[in-house]
């Protein structure tokens, strides 16, 4: 079983569309918790943390739950400029990440 | 920009030659990370360095080393190149290991063996 699993996709929607993913962890002792970005051909950025109480950050809503062991994202009112690759990050707090494989999203007009 | 730099940005190599990839850490990260990442993947971890040394490995052969120097860059060499080494190559700096900060990567070298 991976460490960190997600639907690839892809994920079609269209401008304006309220779009969610899930991931999934299978080490319990995971500390942190992030969802990067990574648009085609370039590195991954961060594009927020996740924590337990929920965070948000404009159109973006990131949720973990401990308990299930799983990490959420949910982009509201998408925009074309949202189209990449969303990769599932967990932290053992060492510093390794381990990534799952990403999903990756495509806005159309 | 991050302020991690990597070199080269492409590379063609044939099968059974050695590479070296370097990498630039952002200003007053003393700890370098190098993953690789397969097409259709998320990047894998190799290892860490941290102050010059290996601060933890992945699931990688002895023929993936690494260096860190004393001004926190790094090289990650590999020796016997397969096919199966075609990927991008990043490197991640942070501020110290084992906290919850930001990695921030470059933007990798892309290795093709042939």
């Amino acid at each position: 079983r991976k460490e960190v699993e997600q639907d690839p996709g892809p994920f079609n929607v269209p401008e304006g569309a309220t779009v969610a993913f899930n991931c999934t962890y299978s080490n319990s002792a995971s500390q942190s918790f992030f969802w990067y970005r990574q648009d085609c051909r370039k590195e991954p950025k961060l594009l927020m943390s996740v924590y337990s109480s929920g965070n948000e950050d404009g159109r973006f809503t990131a949720q973990l739950n401990r308990a299930s062991q799983y990490i959420s994202l949910l982009i509201r009112d998408s925009k074309l400029s949202d189209s990449a690759t969303y990769l599932c990050v967990v932290n053992m707090n060492t510093d390794k990440l381990i990534f799952g494989t990403g999903t990756r999203l495509q806005v159309f007009p | 920009e991050t302020g991690v730099t990597q070199s080269p940005t492409h590379l063609i190599k044939t099968r059974g030659q050695q590479v070296t990839l370097r990498c630039s850490s952002q200003s007053g990260h003393n700890t370098v990370s190098w993953y690789q990442q397969a097409l259709g993947q998320g990047p894998q971890f190799i290892f860490q360095y941290y102050r010059e040394e290996e601060n933890g490995r992945g699931n990688f052969p002895p023929r993936f080393s690494g260096l860190q120097f004393p001004n926190y860059s790094s090289e990650l060499n590999v020796n016997a190149l397969e096919l199966d080494d075609s990927a991008l190559y990043l490197c991640a700096s942070t501020l110290v290991p084992g906290m919850n900060t930001e990695a921030f990567f470059g933007q990798g070298t892309r290795l093709t063996v042939v």
